[in-house]
């Protein structure tokens, strides 16, 4: 496999659920990310890791929790959401963070519906 | 923080006409500018960028120019193509304090055969 892999692709979950969402780049890269991307609205970096310590949390609220076990692999895990975090949770990655050369590589990202 | 307006907000063009979106940042310290092109059901990729010391890049069918002092840049594409049609996001990056991206809200771009 190349590029940025999500999975799930789409997720249903109740609000009192738990679950996680699981990004992989086989790029090389050292610096990884979490957006959110919602109707008519900026895309909106949640997260971001730089050889694999967390950098950046836009103050996103404490039912989203991140793990990055390795520059490879980034979680998302989920609990007790709400109706309004219903989005498409874009994954990326670039080389690191701080030498922007000009690329986020996206994945396809993962439909996130809460009922 | 960086604030990046995009104008339209969806434009439809028939095939062969050129396409022009517009976007305006608002930190002059911003120095890199990317254009992300999102196909349905895809993630944004990136189709082209420009940085502050350069005042227009072209790549084929597309083009992008700066405008430093009036704080806009804009992507242009010519003989426009079904394939084409996508959302388009600008971005501005400042590299100041924060080494991350804000990005516009998006252009829907449909190109009608």
């Amino acid at each position: 496999e190349t590029g940025v892999t999500q999975t799930p692709r789409h997720l249903v979950m109740g609000m009192t659920n738990k679950k996680s969402l699981k990004c992989e780049q086989h790029l090389g890269h050292n610096a990884m990310y979490w957006y959110k991307q919602s109707a008519k609205k900026p895309l909106e970096l949640m997260f971001v890791y730089n050889f694999k310590e967390q950098t950046e949390n836009n103050s996103v609220p404490s039912r989203f929790s991140p793990e990055c076990p390795n520059s490879s692999h980034l979680f998302l895990h989920l609990h007790t959401l709400q109706p309004e975090d219903s989005a498409l949770y874009l994954c990326a990655s670039s080389q690191d963070q701080t030498s922007l050369t000009g690329e986020l590589f996206f994945g396809e990202g993962s439909r996130l519906t809460v009922l | 923080g960086e604030n990046v307006e995009q104008h339209p907000s969806t434009l439809s063009v028939q095939e062969g006409d050129s396409a022009v979106i517009k976007c305006t940042y608002s930190d002059s310290a911003s120095n890199y500018f990317p254009w992300y092109k999102q196909e349905l059901g895809k993630g944004p990729q990136l189709i082209i960028d420009i940085r502050s010391n350069v005042g227009e890049k072209k790549d084929q069918r597309i083009a992008v120019t700066l405008n430093k002092t009036a704080k806009h840049f804009s992507l242009h594409i010519t003989e426009t193509q079904p394939e084409d049609s996508a959302v388009y996001f600008c971005a501005g990056y400042s590299g100041a304090g924060s080494y991350q991206l804000t990005f516009g809200k998006g252009t829907k771009l449909s190109v009608i055969p």
